[in-house]
């Protein structure tokens, strides 16, 4: 079945760098890949995705890049604030009416 | 909109106690889901019901049950709890399965002594 594998499992960056979180998937056949963001004490909450069919998407600071061919995602984001520190999800598709499959989550931490 | 609700948010139970996590969803979704969160273990997937009538096992079903009692509810049940089932519990609901971005709830903390 679909294995989606999330890395750095935490990433501490100074307040305006930017952070990238990679995760790779398994089944080629996967065509949805979103993106989870989870407060402390909230449930996660999706911030951006991407389909199949596009390389890149953008919504202000944040980004996502996807390659099919090498099966890996990345979000991306830029001029990091202190709000932004959260612990990030990313997931992956796989087929028919079967659940997301998430990693396991980067606690990322940005320093003022 | 409401999105999807959880009941309790907190609660204890002794070893062996049993009870109800109750989740509803007001947003006509067909499919809803429990997951369990862990420190450093994400997001693991307990049961789904992918459609109303229709429930799943997920990656850890051992020691839960769940109903699907109607369209906007999806309930998970403790009949005997244990010290390993103590986590924080999430639902979520999306308009059908993988492809369609899943609303989570805002959890239930279970501590079981």
């Amino acid at each position: 079945g679909e294995n989606v594998e999330q890395h750095p499992s935490t990433l501490s960056v100074q307040e305006g760098d930017s952070a990238v979180i990679k995760c790779t998937y398994s089944d080629s056949a996967s065509n949805y890949f979103p993106w989870y963001k989870q407060e402390l004490g909230k449930g996660p909450q999706l911030i951006i995705d991407i389909r199949s069919n596009v390389g890149e998407k953008k919504d202000q600071r944040i980004a996502v890049t996807l390659n099919k061919t090498a099966k890996h995602f990345s979000l991306h984001i830029t001029e990091t604030q202190p709000e932004d520190s959260a612990v990030y999800f990313c997931a992956a598709e796989i087929s028919g009416n079967t659940p997301l499959v998430f990693g396991k989550g980067t606690r990322l931490s940005v320093i003022a | 909109n409401a999105g999807v609700t959880q009941t309790p948010k907190f609660q204890v139970l002794k070893t062996g106690q049993s009870m109800t996590l109750q989740c509803a969803q007001d947003m006509n979704h067909n499919s809803m889901y429990w997951y369990r969160q862990d420190p450093g273990m994400g997001l693991r997937l307990i049961y789904y019901s992918a459609s109303e009538g229709t429930t799943d096992k997920g990656e850890v079903p051992n020691g839960y049950n769940v109903s699907r009692l109607n369209k906007r509810e999806f309930s998970l049940r403790l009949e005997s709890a244990a010290p390993s089932q103590t986590s924080v519990y999430f639902c979520a609901s999306s308009w059908t399965g993988g492809k369609d971005t899943q609303y989570f709830g805002p959890g239930t903390r279970l501590t079981v002594l």
